[in-house]
């Protein structure tokens, strides 16, 4: 059984277009996670998010965001895509430790986004 | 911001020799985390490292984690084919995500 999936797994689409990723988990993880792969590999997080908190890297647009209609499935939805937003995006989750700290992070596959 | 800087950047190593990838970090690591990506794949966690001073095998893969807890190599013994990818080093940050090095694209050559 797939433990985090990502739909699409390819996504092409033109420039200005609204767009969503899909991100489910059926591990019974109470926080989720968007990263972005740019062009060299280089992985950063987007957005983490539990029932509790959304926290936001201050860098990411406000074009993008994440939508969690429960506590298994965290949506990305991008408004007016760009050209720069072309990368994988990578969905995880894990629990979240009491001392802090994520645990280990289960990788959805990732969604290749290309924008024309 | 702590910054993850991983060495070397790509690696071409011949099957069973051993190497190395190291993990710098510029403040106190208080958790660290290996990662392995194949090419276009998701992210497979190999180890976590809390304590300074630790370190942990699974297979042929061991990683420590120095005294100080600013630094972490990930050593593979014997490569294989299989070992080959982008690994990953991780670190926590207050917002409970990871922040990830650059990575090292590792290539073992037959």
């Amino acid at each position: 059984d797939t433990a985090v999936s990502q739909t699409p797994k390819y996504l092409v689409t033109q420039m200005g277009n609204d767009k969503s990723i899909k991100c489910e988990q059926n591990l019974g993880h109470d926080t989720m996670y968007w990263y972005k792969q740019d062009s060299k590999k280089f992985l950063k997080i987007m957005f983490s998010y539990n029932n509790k908190e959304l926290i936001i890297n201050e860098t990411v647009p406000n074009r993008f965001s994440p939508k969690s209609p429960d506590k298994a499935h965290l949506n990305l939805h991008i408004n007016s895509l760009e050209l720069g937003d072309s990368a994988v995006y990578f969905c995880a989750s894990s629990i979240t430790l009491q001392a802090g700290g994520p645990g280990e992070q289960f990788f959805g596959p990732g969604t290749r986004l290309t924008v024309l | 911001s702590q910054e993850l800087e991983q060495s070397p950047q790509s690696l071409i190593v011949q099957e069973g020799k051993n190497l190395t990838i190291n993990c710098t970090s510029s403040k106190t690591l208080y958790g660290l985390y290996w990662y392995k990506q194949k090419y276009g794949e998701g992210l497979i966690f190999l180890m976590m490292l809390q304590k300074g001073g630790e370190e942990k095998s699974h297979e042929k893969i061991t990683a420590k984690l120095d005294e100080k807890k600013q630094q972490s190599s990930l050593h593979i013994t014997a490569s294989q084919p299989s070992h080959a990818g982008i690994y990953l080093c991780g670190a926590d940050t207050p917002g409970y995500a990871l922040n990830f090095g650059k990575g090292t694209s590792l290539l073992v050559t037959p």
